[in-house]
């Protein structure tokens, strides 16, 4: 069973410049789930996405959007980059038909702002 | 709000000595309760949950852990060290309403000394 896919693993971007990150749930799971990975603020949760609708949001600026395919397929996209968004940016899914399944997660992007 | 603490952002331990990471949890509602591993340039990888099943919780690697309602703890232990458990673990905690918002603790990076 192929695990969760992030693409690209790595990204250098130049501020003002946006981003698309894309993520593939294993096989089955309809909850993907955003995060991000600062050595500052730790892991912190950016959105999750079930059936294609936005279930649960991070205390992120607008500039953080995500979507949800039909196919349970996810991206983020952050416009107008910032030096502050150089980060790893991890997708987790899960099959989430019952509390407290787990996460399943990728081995992330590592987005470098310059 | 949840939340999780973790005491000793760094634990240096011998080989083949006992592996003691703390966490204490903060939840209005009964807690679904994770301790994940990174490995470097890797995404998390799930050791063992707590879904209110049984307090001892047995996970992979030879990783257990207690869940105790009344000190609101969830420390992670393995009797033996092995150089291939140096890594960052994190401890988390979600909801038990369906919420699949993950909040993590800052991690705690161990190493073991040979």
């Amino acid at each position: 069973k192929a695990g969760v896919t992030q693409t690209p693993r790595y990204l250098i971007k130049t501020r003002g410049q946006q981003v698309t990150l894309s993520c593939s749930p294993i096989s089955g799971h309809r909850s993907v789930s955003w995060y991000q990975q600062t050595p500052g603020q730790g892991l912190q949760f950016l959105f999750e996405y079930f059936s294609e609708t936005q279930r649960n949001k991070g205390n992120f600026p607008g500039r953080f959007s995500g979507r949800q395919f039909s196919n349970s397929r996810s991206e983020m996209n952050v416009s107008t980059l910032e030096l502050g968004d150089s980060a790893l940016y991890l997708c987790a899914s899960s099959f989430a038909a019952i509390a407290g399944t787990e996460a399943f997660f990728g081995q992330g992007t590592r987005l470098t702002v310059v | 709000a949840q939340s999780v603490t973790q005491l000793g952002s760094h634990v240096s331990v011998s080989e083949g000595a006992l592996v003691l990471l703390r966490c204490n949890y903060s939840s209005s509602v009964p807690p679904y309760l994770f301790w994940y591993v990174q490995y470097p340039n890797q995404g998390l990888q799930l050791l063992l949950k707590y879904t209110s099943a049984a307090t001892l919780v047995k996970g992979i690697n030879g990783f257990e852990a207690e869940f105790k309602k009344s000190e609101t703890s969830f420390h992670l232990t393995k009797p033996s060290a092995h150089m291939s458990d140096a890594a960052e673990y994190f401890c988390a905690v979600s909801d038990s309403g369906g919420n699949e918002k993950l909040t993590f603790g800052t991690g705690t990076r161990l190493t073991i000394i040979p």
